[in-house]
């Protein structure tokens, strides 16, 4: 099993509040990405970084910001959770290879 | 547009039988085609992994086949069990990316009853 960890697991929490969701992996991967699945839909893709201090957006339009300040932490956060925000956010982290390796997910629920 | 279609949407069998999820691509470079298996509430975790010159790859009860002609592949699982209860996850990579550029299909969700 991958050594990669998403804190909280599950977060239910109001509108308007912030939150930061926390993932991290001692495999020592350069790669690491973030992405927002809802049940029954396929991985959308919302940010991804090649390193320290790089961060890239994917391909689905998100509202939330990452940061890459150590290799092992990229960390996710939303400035004001609104309700369609809820969904489960998988973190993920790859070496040279394609391979991703993903965390156990947080799943939001924003009320 | 590249896309990955998974068929059926979801699936009920009997602890103990077999059964075959299908995977079709359009994908285009190829690089190489995974499947995933995400247990409720967990991540994704590889199954098998097949490139364009692999027609099959087996992993204990899983097999997988891989038609690179017709962009197609197949996931059988033999002498299902309870613990395969779970969604299955077709996913493609292109070969022009440096990031491992990967398209998820939006998997087959499979229930073994006892």
């Amino acid at each position: 099993e991958a050594d990669i960890y998403q804190t909280p697991r599950y977060l239910v929490i109001g509108t308007g509040k912030k939150i930061t969701l926390e993932c991290s992996q001692t495999m020592g991967h350069d790669k690491m990405y973030w992405y927002q699945q809802d049940p029954g839909m396929e991985l959308h893709l919302i940010h991804y970084s090649y390193g320290v201090n790089s961060t890239e957006k994917g391909d689905l339009s998100s509202e939330s910001t990452v940061s890459r300040i150590r290799t092992e932490h990229f960390p996710l956060t939303l400035e004001s959770a609104r309700p369609s925000h809820t969904s489960q956010y998988l973190c993920a982290s790859s070496d040279r290879g394609d391979e991703q390796y993903f965390g156990p997910g947080t799943r939001l629920t924003v009320t | 547009k590249n896309q990955v279609e998974q068929s059926p949407q979801s699936l009920i069998i009997l602890e103990g039988k077999n059964c075959t999820l299908q995977c079709n691509y359009t994908v285009s470079p190829f690089s190489n085609l995974r499947w995933y298996k995400q247990d409720t509430g967990r991540g994704p975790v590889s199954l098998t992994i097949m490139t364009f010159s692999e027609n099959t790859k087996s992993n204990g009860r899983y097999t997988a086949t891989l038609d690179a002609d017709t962009k197609q592949s197949s996931l059988h699982i033999t002498a299902s069990q309870l613990s395969d209860s779970a969604s299955y996850i077709c996913v493609v990579s292109d070969r022009g990316s440096t990031l491992g550029r990967l398209y998820f299909g939006r998997g087959t969700q499979l229930t073994v009853w006892p």
